[in-house]
């Protein structure tokens, strides 16, 4: 059974860093590409970054392109985003995701970030 | 700026089909958008249902079908249950590694 949990998030000021991580289990992680998703309060999904399952491609939303980067360590199962810059705008629910068949067939639970002075 | 749209808001009575869709403002959506479709219900994660435009996931129901409609992707609840009621997500790939959510459609069933 596949399982994806985040961990990392909390409260950041504007121009602040945080870094998520998500641990996975359940599934080959290494054959996986993989996602982060986010979701304002009250509002709809974002895709915010996509990383191949080798590490070598990583795209994302121009939103966030040169504040974030997706990173995973194949060796721990574990897929990270590294968030600097931090924007109020930030502010959301953050899944990861797996990638199948370029649809997300398994998410984690989300962890909020909240970006507040 | 390409924008995914879908309906804000429907409203269907039990046991009724309805159709949700999922448009492109610039252009048509075709099957090499990989067009998906998730259910969200409040406080939850979002949850696969249809993957490569009428693929159904795995434990979804088949009252749940997706398609190609004229130039939009669609998804087709048949025999609305009370317990579809939840908000409806498209998402496409529009290519150059990037995937976009429509806004959503909020489906009650009443």
């Amino acid at each position: 059974q596949v399982h994806l949990v985040e961990s990392g998030g909390g409260v950041a000021q504007p121009g602040g860093s945080l870094r998520l991580s998500c641990g996975a289990s359940g599934f080959s992680f290494t054959s996986n590409n993989m996602h982060w998703v986010r979701q304002s309060p009250g509002k709809g999904l974002e895709w915010v970054a996509f990383i191949e399952h080798n590490g070598k491609s990583k795209w994302y939303v121009d939103s966030v392109r040169g504040r974030f980067t997706i990173s995973r360590d194949n060796s721990r199962n574990t897929l990270s985003l590294q968030m600097n810059s931090l924007r109020l705008e930030d502010t959301a629910v953050y899944y990861c995701a797996k990638d199948f068949n370029y649809a997300f067939d398994n998410w984690g639970r989300g962890i909020l970030v909240t970006v507040s002075s | 700026q390409t924008v995914v749209t879908q309906e804000p808001s429907f409203s269907v009575s039990p046991g009724r089909t309805i159709t949700l869709t999922c448009g492109l403002t610039s252009g048509s959506v075709s099957i090499d958008h990989y067009p998906s479709w998730y259910q969200q219900t409040p406080g939850q994660a979002p949850r696969m249902l249809i993957y490569r435009t009428n693929s159904r996931s795995s434990g979804v129901p088949d009252r749940f079908s997706g398609s190609i409609l004229g130039n939009k992707a669609a998804l087709t609840i048949t025999g609305a249950q009370a317990d579809d009621e939840s908000h409806y997500y498209c998402m496409l790939f529009v290519g150059s590694g990037v995937w976009l959510f429509g806004g959503g459609t909020r489906l009650t069933v009443l």
